[in-house]
């Protein structure tokens, strides 16, 4: 029973590109949120998504930064023109959405912009 | 503002102490709180969740308490184990149509020593 899976775990990327952070929930979970963590910081929270639907996103910044979870794949978070100040943890949770639930986290993704 | 506070210097204790964390919250009415592990490099991991009705909870050598008039949880870990050591992170809820979105402490570090 797989846990949340996220890819890439690190990601490189020059100032200027896209970044694109892919999370796949665990199974039969249908409720995905995107957290930030900058270095000796905590977890902020950016988005929350079911499928196709974007629920919260009162946390995403208003430039550079979409997310979405479609019917068929993984949920992205997609970063254009990257600056140094988006290197960060990016991790996602998945829960089952049956009301309040804990969340359950993948293991990150390390963006690095140089 | 809200505001979700933990000590951010780290905790030093000594193996077979009991550890003892605070999580201090202002401006806020939670439902529930939320006590999550966080290793170097990795996701956090849900420990335990305390109701607003519930004064306590208990699991294995995990002790959480949750006082809304002061507004504080406080996190025990009886007879403590280097293991135990990592930062521990709270969260609140905050209820948004069907899911929940948690909001984090900035985390406290425990270090256990031999």
């Amino acid at each position: 029973n797989a846990g949340v899976m996220q890819n890439p775990r690190h990601l490189v990327r020059r100032r200027g590109q896209e970044a694109r952070l892919r999370c796949s929930p665990m199974k039969g979970h249908s409720h995905v949120y995107w957290y930030r963590q900058l270095p000796e910081e905590g977890l902020k929270f950016m988005v929350y998504l079911q499928k196709e639907n974007i629920i919260d996103e009162s946390g995403m910044p208003k430039e550079r930064f979409s997310a979405e979870f479609p019917k068929e794949g993984p949920s992205i978070l997609r970063i254009q023109q990257v600056v140094r100040g988006d290197s960060a943890a990016y991790f996602c949770a998945s829960s089952p959405g049956q009301g309040r639930d804990t969340q359950y986290f993948g293991p990150g993704t390390r963006l690095t912009v140089l | 503002s809200q505001k979700i506070e933990q000590n951010s210097e780290a905790l030093n204790i000594q193996e077979g102490k009991t550890a003892t964390l605070t999580c201090n919250y202002t401006n806020y009415s939670p439902a529930y709180l939320q006590w999550y592990r966080q290793d170097p490099g990795r996701g956090p991991v849900f420990l335990l969740l305390i109701r607003e009705n519930e004064k306590e909870k208990r699991k294995e050598r995990l002790k959480v308490t949750f006082d809304t008039t002061l507004k504080q949880s406080l996190f025990h870990i009886t007879a403590s184990q280097p293991a135990d050591s990592a930062t521990y992170l709270c969260a609140l809820d905050r209820l948004n149509n069907a899911g929940n979105m948690l909001t984090f402490g900035g985390g406290t570090r425990l270090m256990v020593k031999p």
